[in-house]
């Protein structure tokens, strides 16, 4: 089953508006939330994480929130540009003894109109 | 340096061929992942390897299987191929010291007909 839920499947916003991407989670054991940027043809790209203890991570135009006791985070882009059409992914890490895995939502595809 | 590689970019198989997957990490990397990522949707866990064994598994499965060899190089086999296998298949690597910086390949786009 899914274990991070991802909204919305679609976004559509105007060049300098403001992008957000929301997704909740149940699994309390994740340790680490990645929001990763796929465009066409290529494989996703690290754009932004977070650990549970930070409630606010910002880098340039993209921000992440979290709320740890609702378990959702959300992911903020500032001023979008039309080279921000892409889909993005959240994800949320399980880590063990041996090893770790990514669980991602089901992706949010994002049009900037200019 | 050159990031994840992934070969083939494209494979056409038939129902109940067997097909063979192969991902080459980033410089320096010595842990490799691989996803399952079917149209419109999030990529999905298969496996992990470091030190050349399965140290990770998801939800996948005996038909899907992997190997990781000395040089940190890495396949993914896929048994007795059905339908619902097309999808892409991504590989990603990591240092097994530095687990949040985790490079996606452009992926290997697999149909079977």
């Amino acid at each position: 089953q899914q274990q991070v839920k991802q909204s919305p499947q679609s976004l559509i916003v105007q060049k300098g508006g403001i992008s957000i991407i929301n997704c909740a989670y149940e699994n309390t054991a994740f340790d680490y939330f990645p929001w990763y940027q796929q465009f066409p043809g290529k494989g996703p790209a690290l754009l932004i994480a977070i650990r549970p203890d930070v409630s606010e991570k910002k880098e340039g135009r993209f921000t992440i929130s979290f709320n740890k006791s609702a378990k959702q985070f959300s992911l903020h882009i500032m001023d979008s540009q039309p080279g921000d059409s892409a889909t993005y992914f959240c994800a949320a890490r399980t880590i063990s003894n041996s090893g770790y895995a990514l669980n991602f939502g089901k992706g949010t595809s994002l049009l900037v109109t200019p | 340096d050159a990031g994840v590689t992934q070969s083939p970019t494209h494979l056409i198989k038939t129902r109940g061929q067997q097909v063979t997957l192969r991902c080459s990490p980033k410089s320096g990397h010595d842990t490799v992942s691989w996803y399952q990522q079917a149209l419109g949707q999030g990529p999905q866990f298969i496996f992990q390897y470091y030190e050349e064994e399965e140290r990770q598994r998801g939800n996948f499965p005996d038909r899907f299987s992997g190997h990781q060899f000395p040089n940190y190089s890495s396949e993914l086999n896929v048994n007795a191929l059905l339908l619902g296998d097309s999808a892409l298949y991504l590989c990603a690597s990591s240092l097994i010291s530095r687990v949040e910086t985790q490079y996606f390949g452009p992926g290997t786009r697999l149909l079977v007909l």
